[in-house]
């Protein structure tokens, strides 16, 4: 299957500081990104939709002043953290695809950690 | 009631048994994944189906969209197989979004 690509896997920080979390499409234009939040024990929980060249899409109860999404390009959508704090600390997953109908692939995932 | 139910959450087997996990859902779908996901967290996407089954080396998925129903198999498990299986449906009303059931946690021993 395609690749995803996360970057970075791992994230330690402290409160009040923003982190910006990239996920990258390698092999293939990539229209639609995802991304999900995942707590301990828990399933996927999704938080924004991006479509490239346009503003994302969150769902109910995710703070988008909060959780900045941008997809500047086919191949590149940005998570940031704003003011992070230590109920942010999750395992952040992006996923990627190509047209509307298509398979998802997946990122290896974020652990961010906020002391 | 989840939109997305699998069973079992925990499954035990030992090393050569034939697995199965169930996905039941309730919605209109689209399409319905299946995602392994390994401790350290990493999913990988295994099947994605729309009718009939599929065929990967020792996982086979097929799905029965009448019955709303699906099903993993994995066929000679291996200790290696333990990891979270994850059943997802493109829901047809949210624009296709995946919904997720709970997981099914497999552990092979050896």
């Amino acid at each position: 299957g395609a690749v995803v690509s996360q970057h970075p896997s791992r994230v330690i920080c402290k409160s009040g500081t923003s982190v910006k979390i990239e996920c990258r499409s390698l092999d293939f234009q990539a229209t639609t990104m995802f991304w999900y939040r995942q707590f301990p024990k828990k399933s996927l929980m999704l938080m924004a939709t991006s479509n490239e060249g346009s503003k994302a899409t969150y769902e109910q109860g995710v703070e988008k002043d909060k959780f900045l999404i941008n997809h500047a390009s086919l191949t590149l959508s940005t998570l940031t953290v704003t003011s992070a704090h230590p109920e942010d600390s999750s395992f952040y997953i992006c996923s990627a695809q190509a047209g509307a109908y298509n398979e998802q692939f997946f990122g290896p995932g974020t652990r961010l950690t906020v002391l | 009631k989840n939109e997305v139910e699998q069973s079992p959450q925990n499954l035990t087997a030992q090393e050569g048994e034939f697995i199965t996990i169930n996905c039941s859902y309730s919605v209109g779908i689209s399409a319905l994944h299946w995602l392994q996901q390994h401790p350290g967290g990493g999913i990988v996407s295994l099947f994605m189906l729309s009718s009939g089954k599929k065929k990967h080396g020792r996982l086979i998925a097929t799905i029965n969209i009448q019955e709303k129903h699906s099903s993993l198999h994995i066929t000679a498990s291996h200790p290696r197989d333990s990891a979270v299986y994850i059943c997802a449906v493109a829901h047809m009303e949210y624009g296709n979004k995946l919904v997720f059931g709970a997981g099914t946690i497999l552990r092979v021993k050896s």
